[in-house]
């Protein structure tokens, strides 16, 4: 167990609707991540944050997509007017310290737009 | 264009052999490397990291190298056992960011 919780697990929503993803990493989780995983293939990245800072995102990124991390612990990330192309796992991970890179996953979020 | 290649076929093999799953990466410059195992339905967990200037790196089972200039690395699994059947990942990251770019991921299936 990474510690790393993510909800909900499962979200099936309808085509044009907004939904929010939450990840609650451990406290020493000073970085936290999210990425997009569909089936067979591995993990795609789409931003990181430092702390409360957001430090990078991905210029594949749609600008229907969000993410905050408020006061540098928990994350949301949300998606406006969902597409079926947004179905995918939505995965969040943290990690600690300036040189340590291993990362530590939730257990993700499946979101099926129907 | 970069790419990270990862064998997409299952590789099977009889349970007590080692295991060897090949990480192949093009116009990339990756300051380390890193392996992840991930069950269906679950995010990936951590196994292994290396970095560009170490040959080798060992942990129980479990061994990985990396070849900067032949741009691959491989990890052995030995003595597996059908717990070890999952999907192995590879991730390359860089000096310039935190972030991961992940591989396709080889499914390993060990017959006991």
């Amino acid at each position: 167990d990474t510690g790393v919780s993510q909800d909900p697990r499962h979200k099936i929503t309808k085509r044009g609707q907004n939904v929010t993803f939450r990840c609650d990493p451990i406290s020493e989780h000073n970085r936290l991540y999210w990425y997009r995983q569909t089936l067979g293939q591995g993990p795609e990245f789409l931003t990181y944050f430092q702390n409360e800072a957001q430090l990078e995102k991905s210029r594949l990124l749609s600008d229907r997509f969000s993410a905050e991390r408020p006061k540098g612990s928990f994350s949301t990330l949300e998606i406006q007017r969902t597409e079926q192309g947004d179905s995918a796992m939505y995965l969040c991970a943290g990690s600690t310290g300036a040189s340590s890179y291993e990362q530590y996953f939730g257990p993700g979020t499946r979101l099926t737009v129907t | 264009s970069q790419k990270i290649e990862q064998n997409s076929e299952a590789l099977n093999i009889q349970e007590g052999k080692t295991a060897t799953l090949t990480c192949n990466y093009t116009n990339y410059s990756p300051a380390y490397l890193q392996w992840y195992r991930q069950d269906p339905g679950r995010g990936p967990v951590f196994l292994l990291l290396i970095r560009e200037n170490e040959k080798e790196k060992r942990k129980e089972r479990l061994k990985v190298t990396f070849d900067t200039t032949l741009k691959q690395s491989l990890f052995h699994i030995t003595a597996s056992q059908p717990a070890d059947s999952a999907t192995y990942l590879c991730a390359l990251g860089m000096d310039s960011s935190y972030k991961l770019i992940f591989g396709s991921g080889t499914r390993l299936l060990v017959r006991p």
